[in-house]
């Protein structure tokens, strides 16, 4: 059983859309996150839910909403996608120290 | 100075080889540190945590040095399959809602080569 999953895997849009990714995990984890790595690999952090209530939102454009209905699930929305969004995103979860990453989500935006 | 600092790479290296990897952190009131492992296209996977002490799991040692703030990573016996991305991890510590913030470092690049 996948313990972090997303969907979808590969998403291609055009500029000005609005797409949603989605996020589960179905270890019980309390804390749950999204990333963003771009094209130099670098992986940043751009939301935090503990419980279903944001924690941490690091300097990300308010055209990216997170959304937690319940602690299993972290969604992802973003507004009028811009080309600089074209990245790997990546839902993780947590209890204690240990990251557990879903496979990623892979965007491109036209 | 950024928070977590690793030289990208790549590190090309023969089968059987040793290679070792370092990783800098700015914030000396850090808690923990991780090593995680990324395959081209996949996600990240814990590979090791860093104790004080240092420790060893198989062909990997990890080893912290906070009065330099680095960690490192030793491979030894490199395999064709340690070829991946290191990512060192640093942790800063909790907040909040028992939220751990942590911060990864760009990665190295590792391709041992036959």
């Amino acid at each position: 059983d996948t313990a972090v999953s997303q969907t979808p895997k590969y998403l291609v849009t055009q500029m000005g859309n609005d797409k949603s990714i989605k996020c589960e995990q179905n270890l019980g984890h309390d804390t749950m996150y999204w990333y963003k790595q771009d094209s130099k690999k670098f992986l940043k952090i751009m939301f935090s839910y503990n419980n279903k209530e944001l924690i941490i939102n690091e300097t990300v454009p308010n055209r990216f909403s997170p959304k937690s209905p319940d602690k299993a699930h972290l969604n992802l929305h973003i507004n009028s996608l811009e080309l600089g969004d074209s990245a790997v995103y990546f839902c993780a979860s947590s209890h204690g120290n240990e990251q557990f990453f879903g496979p990623g989500t892979r965007l491109t935006v036209l | 100075r950024k928070e977590v600092e690793q030289d990208p790479g790549p590190f090309n290296v023969p089968e059987g080889a040793t290679v070792a990897f370092n990783c800098t952190y700015s914030n000396s009131a850090s808690q923990s540190f991780f090593w995680y492992r990324q395959d081209c296209r996949k996600e990240p996977k814990l590979l090791m945590s860093v104790y004080s002490s240092g420790n060893e799991d198989g062909r990997f040692t990890a080893q912290l040095n906070r009065a330099s703030q680095y960690i490192s990573l030793l491979i030894r016996d490199s395999k064709l399959s340690d070829s991946a991305t290191y990512l060192c991890v640093v942790n800063m510590g909790g907040l909040a809602g028992g939220y751990q913030k942590v911060t990864f470092g760009t990665g190295t690049k590792l391709q041992v080569i036959p």
